[in-house]
């Protein structure tokens, strides 16, 4: 069975930085693009960045690029999310999703919430 | 950027009947647009991808359509469980993009 389970959220001030991981099993983890998606609370969902297999591209939305960084460990299994210059509105639920490439997301972690507020 | 917008934002609907929601995109997205199922306090789970493909272990009842620009999702009888917030994400180009949603509720 495929499994997704984010950490490393909190309560972050404005500016400031978090790490974001997600454990992956189930599947052959190298094989496959990674992505993260956020739902900010009661809204609907934004894509924010998604790696390939081999973590040799990324692709960033532009509400974060220059200050997320996405990468993946593929001999631990492992994907994270870098995120600094944090502001108010990256206040999200961040869910990490197996695909993003040539694959829709499926399946998706429960996500991990990340509130930035002073 | 394609901007997908779902209609109608909201629906409401008896058990049973049948439930049809559109999702129109800025520009042609070939078949490359899936459909996710959200219910309160869970994440998203695929239904359909590349515009008519059911995921693993969906339910018959529920079909996708289309291709280009016009895409629709369609439960053919409602069950209880399915009422739900429904989305559809495109993959034909980036930055990948949902629509905003649509509320399918219980009348």
């Amino acid at each position: 069975e495929v499994q997704l389970v984010e950490s490393g959220g909190g309560l972050v001030q404005p500016g400031g930085s978090l790490r974001l991981s997600c454990a992956a099993s189930g599947f052959t983890f190298s094989n496959y693009a990674m992505s993260w998606v956020r739902q900010a609370p009661g809204k609907g969902l934004e894509w924010v960045s998604s790696i390939s297999g081999s973590g040799g591209s990324t692709y960033y939305a532009d509400s974060v690029k220059g200050r997320f960084a996405i990468s993946r460990d593929n001999s631990k299994n492992t994907l994270d999310l870098q995120m600094s210059s944090l502001r108010v509105e990256d206040t999200a639920l961040y869910y990490c999703a197996k695909g993003g490439y040539s694959t829709p997301y499926d399946p998706w972690g429960q996500g991990t919430l990340v509130t930035v507020s002073s | 950027e394609v901007v997908l917008t779902q209609s109608p934002a909201t629906l409401s609907l008896s058990p049973g009947e049948r439930a049809t929601l559109s999702c129109r995109a800025s520009q042609s997205v070939s078949s490359s647009l899936a459909w996710y199922q959200q219910k309160p306090g869970q994440a998203p789970r695929l239904l359909i991808y590349d515009a008519s493909n059911r995921a693993t272990g969906i339910p018959a009842r529920f079909s996708g359509s289309g291709s280009g620009t016009d895409f629709t999702l369609t439960i053919s009888s409602l069950e209880p469980e399915d009422f739900a917030v429904y989305y559809c994400q495109q993959r034909s180009s980036w930055p990948r993009t949902f629509g905003q949603g649509s509320n399918l509720e219980i009348k």
